[in-house]
């Protein structure tokens, strides 16, 4: 079955740049009908949609975040990615990855805690 | 954007309990509304999608009702297993939302 699992660093500086992998395995990333997700959970547990990205590279930001976000795809390598500009310690959160089946997040990574901390 | 609430934001059952927790968001969502289990240090688990619809290898006493504003999550008799906490969550427009959660503990 399809597994998610996030990558990168647990620590980054303010004003710098937040950068997550997710690698899929068990699945192709290029199976149609779904959109690759980056959500991610505040210490105090609420939950924010950051954006997500189809197999052919069709992307949508939260606008709340989308000056700083980026999202992409490396089919052949079967992950996708996050790259966050510019933190502050309001970004500091567990990041997920997900996979969109129709608008439900039917698949989960396990999840990589990122502080943002000088 | 849409807002979602729940209510109540936390609540104390027994096992064998019926449980209902609600889930209202600020504009019509048909039934574009999906429910979450998490546990502690876990990601979500996806429970129901379209309001109403259980997911595969989802115990069935967990049911969804609703369309529209209004929408509720049930659990007909509450299982050890089932304490955590339950999200809801719009997939009617993006940005994608989600309410801020409602907490299950022991009584």
């Amino acid at each position: 079955q399809v597994q998610l699992q996030e990558s990168g660093p647990g620590l980054v500086k303010p004003s710098q740049t937040l950068s997550l992998i997710c690698s899929v395995s068990g699945g192709s990333i290029s199976s149609g009908g779904y959109y690759w997700a980056w959500i991610r959970q505040f210490p105090g547990k609420g939950l924010e949609w950051i954006a997500y990205i189809d197999y052919s590279g069709s992307t949508y930001y939260n606008p709340s975040l989308k000056s700083r976000v980026t999202i992409s795809v490396d089919t052949s390598k079967n992950f996708f990615s996050l790259n966050l500009r510019s933190v502050t310690a309001a970004d500091t959160a567990v990041y997920y990855c997900a996979r969109d089946l129709a608008g439900a997040f039917n698949i989960w990574g396990q999840g990589t805690m990122v502080t943002v901390s000088s | 954007d849409i807002q979602m609430t729940q209510s109540p934001s936390s609540l104390s059952a027994s096992v064998g309990d019926r449980v209902t927790i609600t889930c209202r968001a600020s504009q019509n969502i048909d039934s574009y509304l999906n429910w979450y289990q998490q546990k502690s240090g876990k990601a979500p688990k996806v429970l129901i999608y379209a309001a109403s619809r259980l997911q595969s290898g989802v115990p069935s006493r967990f049911s969804g009702s609703g369309s529209g504003t209004d929408f509720t999550l049930t659990i007909s008799s509450l299982q050890p297993e089932d304490f955590a906490t339950y999200y809801c969550q719009q997939s009617h427009s993006n940005p994608r939302t989600f309410g801020p959660g409602t907490k299950v503990d022991v009584k």
